[in-house]
């Protein structure tokens, strides 16, 4: 069974521009999670999708969206980039069994705003 | 004041001894408990979860919650080289918004 994939794994911007990441979740998994990572602040929530709704959001800007597809898979956008926002961005699914379960995450897409 | 809270280590201890990783959440609502651990360079992965009061043992790890003083703790007995990594201590109110504490970084050493 193939894990969570993440694309792309590295990537580097500039200030003000924008970027998409991509999530495949484990085949089977309608949530995924979107993460935010970084030394200080550890990882940060930022949002969680469910057959396509999004039913929870984090703490973080309006710049800062997603959204997921009818196969699951799930995007997240952040726009007018900031140097703040270089950090390792992990995405995670679930299966659905009634409870919050497990966690999967993937490997990460790494983002350095320059 | 952080949802989730844990001690930032690092925590270092000897090979075959007993480590001992707390944490404290704020929300009184919450239902689901879980030990993530990460190792440098790797994504987090589940070695733990716990629902009610209590311990709850798998393996070399125990697992303990005490939710009137909003307490978490995981006990890993013999400890190895190999369980060296950042644990994570997660909460989440049952609604699939799970908050993760910063983590705290335990060595073990030969």
């Amino acid at each position: 069974k193939a894990g969570v994939t993440q694309t792309p794994r590295y990537l580097i911007k500039t200030r003000g521009q924008q970027v998409t990441l991509s999530c495949s979740p484990i085949s089977g998994h309608r949530s995924v999670s979107w993460y935010q990572q970084t030394p200080g602040q550890g990882l940060q929530f930022l949002f969680e999708y469910f057959s396509e709704t999004q039913r929870n959001k984090g703490n973080f800007p309006g710049r800062f969206s997603g959204r997921q597809f009818s196969n699951s898979r799930s995007e997240m956008n952040v726009s007018t980039l900031e140097l703040g926002d270089s950090a390792l961005y992990l995405c995670a699914s679930q299966s659905w069994s009634g409870r919050t379960g497990e966690l999967f995450f993937g490997e990460g897409s790494r983002l350095t705003v320059l | 004041q952080k949802e989730v809270e844990q001690n930032s280590g690092p925590l270092s201890v000897p090979e075959g001894a007993i480590a001992s990783l707390n944490c404290t959440y704020s929300d009184r609502v919450s239902q689901s408990f879980f030990w993530y651990r990460q190792y440098s360079g790797k994504s987090p992965e589940l070695i733990m979860s716990i629902y009610s009061n209590g311990d709850k043992e798998d393996g070399r790890f125990t697992a303990q919650l005490n939710k009137a003083s909003q307490y978490v703790s995981l006990l890993i007995r013999d400890s190895q080289p190999s369980d060296s990594a950042t644990y994570l201590c997660a909460v989440t109110r049952g609604n699939n918004d799970m908050r993760f504490g910063a983590g705290t970084r335990l060595t073990v050493k030969p």
